[in-house]
């Protein structure tokens, strides 16, 4: 059965440092988003991807924050400075189009020290 | 205030109860969704339902749509079901953006 891969699972990383989240979506699924999701709550929506393009990206801090989908499949997604508050689980999910069942990724843990 | 809210927020059972998780919303939706996520983090999607009611396996899932109310019911709960189950609805006028409950972490004990 297809998945949605994501890596690292896990990655620890001090504050100020660079990280980065990579993504593959299920073949042929034009709809990729990033969820952060802070640990006992629900999570909230980074950026959403509409094959190469962003379609909402309004919850996502640009200032440290960045995402690419630069041929339509894959995505990563970046942090640089990391800061504390940025502990918690980045999913990654995908959908065939805007409208459709969403499937979600094992998600990368991220503890910042 | 959150556009998702559910209840409980913990829930314990015994092996074999029923249970009933409840999730009600006060935004327009285009569906309701189902979630459920294990230990380590990963999303199974169990529902999507947008009228009436579905079912898979011991798992049961309603919708009121005039109230803004869904429940999920699990039938002769097992200890594997313990998990956190997340109701979400999405909206489909920003590109089916989902707005996430906080979950309801449920224990089965054995």
């Amino acid at each position: 059965e297809a998945e949605v891969a994501q890596s690292p699972r896990y990655k620890i990383t001090e504050k100020s440092q660079a990280v980065a989240f990579w993504c593959d979506p299920i073949s042929g699924h034009a709809t990729l988003y990033w969820y952060r999701q802070i640990l006992g709550q629900g999570p909230e929506l980074l950026v959403q991807f509409q094959d190469e393009s962003v379609v909402d990206d309004s919850q996502l801090p640009k200032d440290r924050f960045s995402a690419e989908r630069l041929k339509g499949v894959d995505s990563t997604l970046k942090i640089q400075p990391a800061e504390l508050g940025d502990s918690a689980m980045y999913l990654c999910a995908s959908s065939w189009d805007r409208s459709g069942e969403q499937f979600f990724g094992p998600g990368t843990r991220l503890t910042v020290l | 205030k959150n556009e998702v809210e559910q209840s409980p927020q913990n829930l314990t059972a015994q092996e074999g109860e029923f249970i009933t998780i409840n999730c009600s919303y006060s935004v327009g939706i285009s569906a309701l969704h189902w979630l459920q996520q294990h230990p380590g983090g990963g999303i199974v999607s169990l529902f999507m339902l947008s009228s009436g009611k579905k079912k898979h396996g011991r798992l049961i899932a309603t919708i009121n749509i005039q109230e803004k109310h869904s429940s999920l019911h699990i039938t002769a709960s097992h200890p594997r079901d313990s998990a956190v189950y997340i109701c979400a609805v999405s909206r489909g006028n920003t590109g089916n953006q989902f707005y996430f409950g906080t979950g309801t972490s449920l224990t089965v004990i054995p």
